[in-house]
């Protein structure tokens, strides 16, 4: 099976600028794959950022957008806050009914 | 506002059978633009999907997962649920109940998850 890639952690200063990847284990991840950002702090479901690989969800702040970078898909926060501080999940459709979830990446912001 | 809601056993013995219930509230389960899933959280790691249902009652499971699977729709109640048999101390985990939107492609509304512990 398919493997999603994720950074498992990263660390950015208050104010700075973060890119998030989420690429296959084989091959490249195009819009075809409808990739998908997730928030999550810890005790709660996860919260819907980014959808269809560039598309902020209702509320999200314009400082986190989406991308493909060469052959992954991309997270980046603009001006990180505190309470960007959380787990941050991407997920891949991968044709035939299929999704699948990278392990996450935990972002630190210090 | 479509709500989600998981319910069920926080505790279940190994080689038993995990059943769990997600109650839609505020929209119908009828829309043939949403896929009903779930998802599961193992302590301390990422996010796993588990399958799906559409209203019609077609399903899809995890590869990995779909031979101890059942997911079931219940029109009636609004509900949609899942069951799993022969659960070992692995099924041990944090599950969602999310609606998948076919138009945006995302998993736009989540469940609040349900404890799920498996131990004897």
């Amino acid at each position: 099976q398919t493997v999603v890639t994720q950074e498992p952690s990263f660390s950015v200063s208050p104010g700075g600028t973060v890119t998030l990847t989420c690429g296959l284990s084989s091959g490249s991840v195009s819009t075809s794959y409808y990739a998908s950002w997730y928030q999550q702090t810890p005790g709660q479901p996860p919260r819907t950022l980014i959808y269809s690989t560039n598309t902020r969800s209702s509320g999200v702040p314009d400082r986190f957008s989406g991308s493909i970078l060469g052959s992954k898909a991309a997270l980046t926060i603009t001006g990180a806050q505190a309470d960007d501080e959380s787990d941050y999940y991407c997920v891949l459709y991968m044709g035939g009914g299929i999704w699948v979830f990278g392990g996450g990446t935990k972002v630190t912001v210090l | 506002q479509v709500q989600l809601q998981e319910s069920g056993p926080g505790l279940v013995k190994p080689s038993q059978t995990l059943s769990l219930t997600c109650t839609v509230s505020g929209g119908s389960i009828f829309s043939g633009d949403f896929y009903w899933s779930w998802i599961r959280q193992p302590p301390g790691k990422g996010l796993e999907w588990i399958g799906y249902i559409y209203y019609s009652g077609a399903t899809y499971q995890n590869p990995s997962l779909r031979s101890r699977l059942t997911i079931s729709v219940d029109r009636s109640k609004n509900q949609f649920s899942l069951k799993s048999n022969s659960v070992t101390v692995a099924d041990t985990a944090v599950y969602y109940c999310a609606r998948y939107n076919e138009i945006n492609h995302v998993f736009d509304v989540w469940g609040q998850g349900t404890v799920v512990t498996v131990s004897s």
